[in-house]
């Protein structure tokens, strides 16, 4: 059971657009910055999304991250078949002590 | 090129030690603080032990705090995990990665490979 929620599944067919959820509470979404984790199948995991909604540099814009209370979204625009791998959302959680929480992963599939 | 290379996974008995190694090149590794990362067969990531840059301070996940010995060597520009007493449930691919910040929200912008741990009778 992972401390931030995702669901474990979601779909889209090339070029729409889809959006993943990620639930907290006050110690971690509440009170720290949500991070979003793309991996690849086989592949390590890579930085897709910093403090909430920063694209790091070779992130498309296509990518685009938010946050509001205590949970956070991943929205994927123009969903591309290179687009399916399985998306982590992360974040400091202040009731212990040091540690990074994740959520489960959503495995994206694109139909 | 920055990179991290993990080494020293393999196969061990229940009971057994391993040590992890993580190599850092392309950046100064001493200014970064690090993490390892693992993730089970078919499972999600977790997070197992965080270390400062200078090594003054570390953090353990309760899964591991009493087993796990997380160490650096900013000379060797290395980062290592001592794992011992270790459990069927430790098999994982087990990552390091690299912290930065943004506004001191901190991040994991850099992860290594990966070097795989079996722990099997």
């Amino acid at each position: 059971q992972s401390v931030l929620t995702q669901p474990p599944s979601a779909s889209g067919t090339p070029g729409q657009r889809v959006t993943i959820s990620c639930s907290g509470s006050s110690s971690n979404i509440g009170s720290n910055t949500v991070n979003w984790y793309q991996q690849l199948p086989g592949t390590a995991p890579k930085l897709l999304i910093y403090s909430n909604n920063q694209r790091p540099s070779g992130v498309p814009d296509r990518f685009s991250g938010s946050k509001s209370g205590t949970s956070a979204s991943l929205a994927i625009s123009g969903l591309q078949s290179e687009d399916e791998a399985d998306y982590y959302c992360a974040a400091w959680d202040d009731s212990l002590n040091g540690h990074v929480v994740f959520g489960g992963g959503t495995k994206l599939t694109v139909l | 090129e920055v990179q991290l290379v993990e080494s020293g996974g393999g196969l061990v008995q229940p009971g057994g030690s391993l040590r992890l190694s993580c190599a850092a090149s392309g950046f100064t590794f001493s200014s970064y603080e690090m993490n390892w990362v693992r993730q089970a067969p078919g499972k999600g990531l977790e997070w197992v032990s965080y270390i400062s840059s200078s090594g003054s301070t570390i953090y353990y996940a309760d899964s591991v705090k009493g087993r796990f010995t997380i160490s650096r060597d900013n000379a060797k520009n290395s980062l290592y995990l001592q794992m011992n007493s270790l459990r069927a449930e430790d098999t994982a691919v087990y990552y390091c990665a690299r912290d930065d910040y943004s506004s001191s929200s901190p991040f994991m912008d850099v992860w290594g490979q990966g070097t795989t741990v079996t722990v099997s009778s």
